[in-house]
């Protein structure tokens, strides 16, 4: 059984479209998070959600918005896709945030790639 | 603020040689570290972790200490294989920031 994951893997798009990706967690974990990876593999956080609500938000364009229907879902919606958009979207799970030794569980990624 | 500093790759080495990859941290409490490792067209799973001062993680022939003096936990490995190619990441997680901080990432080619 998967534990975190994500759809589509791949997504190619024109500029200026809207997509969303999403991701789903069967660990029971309470927190969520939404990561860019670039083509250096840095990677950055961009949102994170406990228990469906928004505690975490990077300095992020707000042409994102994640939406958290309940706690085992976040899903991003992208708005006006730019070139620099594409890169890898990472989507995690954890425990309770607040913990300090909480290990942070990854999806397989969905690469965004803006024509 | 919390921050992870690695050692820039990419890392190049033969089958069976000695791994190094250094990783210091910064952090305003006292924080777990861990390092995760990322296969080629994977998502990132964790290696290993340490919990508080002088724990030692180890998995799979890797190692780390967690070493509050020198803020460092550099991870090691006596003989790599091609297998562990990929891209290594040190992380920590902070009770107050309540978020974990990311390094760079340092890619590994280990070659036959």
């Amino acid at each position: 059984d998967t534990a975190v994951s994500q759809t589509p893997k791949y997504l190619v798009t024109q500029m200026g479209n809207d997509k969303s990706i999403k991701c789903e967690q069967n660990l029971g974990h309470d927190t969520m998070y939404w990561y860019k990876q670039d083509s250096k593999k840095f990677l950055k956080i961009m949102f994170s959600y406990n228990n469906k609500e928004l505690i975490i938000n990077e300095t992020v364009p707000n042409r994102f918005s994640p939406k958290s229907p309940d706690k085992a879902h976040l899903n991003l919606h992208i708005n006006s896709l730019e070139l620099g958009d594409s890169a890898v979207y990472f989507c995690a799970s954890s425990p309770l945030a607040g913990l300090a030794n909480v290990t942070q569980y990854f999806g397989p990624g969905t690469r965004l790639l803006v024509l | 603020g919390d921050s992870v500093t690695q050692m820039e790759g990419p890392v190049t080495l033969s089958e069976e040689a000695f791994l190094t990859i250094n990783c210091t941290y910064t952090a305003t409490g006292y924080p777990s570290l861990f390092w995760y490792v990322q296969y080629p067209g994977e998502g990132l799973q964790l290696l290993l972790k340490a919990t508080k001062a002088d724990d030692k993680g180890s998995n799979k022939g890797f190692e780390a200490t967690y070493r509050k003096e020198t803020t460092s936990f550099h991870l090691e490995k006596g003989s790599v294989q091609v297998s562990d190619s990929a891209v290594y990441f040190c992380a920590l997680s902070d009770r107050n920031a309540g978020k974990s901080t990311f390094g760079d990432g340092t890619t590994l080619t280990v070659k036959p």
